[in-house]
């Protein structure tokens, strides 16, 4: 009974380089979200997706950051050029859609900018 | 721009007594909220959530009450347990479900 699944959990990367998160949700469900969490802070929405789609992706900042879902795999929250205010706690949630408002988070990737 | 507020940062409780956390948003399009609690190095857990049509839902010691009027909510538990220690989110989504908005949190401590 796998819950939603993240990879990797502890993630360091250089100023410059790219960071890739990964997200896989729970079976069943075909609905994704990101969420980023600085520190002291609450969940901050990114994106939200589905099978192929992008629903949502209003809290995505504008350069650098992308995210997809493809049809097969997981979802992939992609930082190119990372800087050291990227550093944080990456979420995914999954749900199932059709409705359904529960979201079921994954353990979170912490990604560290050095 | 913040629109689900958690204005206490800390709360303690006496194992046994009643714990209230509360929530207010501002944003009357609202119409989902959720309550989740997040353990340190763990993803947040989806507790209890209530329906914008309803003041009230309970499951088990957890009840969630909402305020459409305040626009408030708040979710009891009680009696408190050590193991209810932990930090506690509320979060409000719109008529879509695309996104949602959490507050910052509530750290709950019960005392044995």
């Amino acid at each position: 009974n796998a819950g939603v699944m993240q990879n990797p959990r502890h993630l360091v990367r250089r100023r410059g380089q790219e960071a890739r998160l990964r997200c896989s949700p729970m079976k069943g469900h075909s609905h994704v979200y990101w969420y980023r969490q600085l520190p002291e802070e609450g969940l901050k929405f990114m994106v939200y997706l589905q099978k192929e789609n992008i629903i949502d992706e209003s809290g995505m900042p504008k350069e650098r950051f992308s995210a997809e879902f493809p049809k097969e795999g997981p979802s992939i929250l992609r930082i190119q050029q990372v800087v050291r205010g990227d550093s944080a706690a990456y979420f995914c949630a999954s749900s199932g859609g059709g409705g359904s408002y529960e979201q079921y988070f994954g353990p979170g990737t912490r990604l560290t900018v050095t | 721009d913040q629109q689900v507020k958690q204005n206490s940062p800390s709360l303690s409780v006496q194992e046994g007594r009643i714990s209230i956390l509360n929530c207010d948003y501002t944003n009357s399009m609202f119409d989902y909220f959720l309550w989740y609690k997040k353990y340190p190095a763990e993803g947040p857990t989806f507790l209890i959530s209530i329906s914008s049509i309803k003041d009230k839902n309970e499951d088990g010691r957890f009840t969630v009450f909402l305020n459409k009027s305040a626009k408030h909510l708040s979710l009891h538990i009680v009696p408190s347990q050590p193991g209810d220690s932990a930090v506690y989110f509320c979060a409000a989504s719109g008529v879509s479900g695309n996104q949602f908005y959490f507050g910052t949190g509530t750290s709950l401590t019960v005392i044995p």
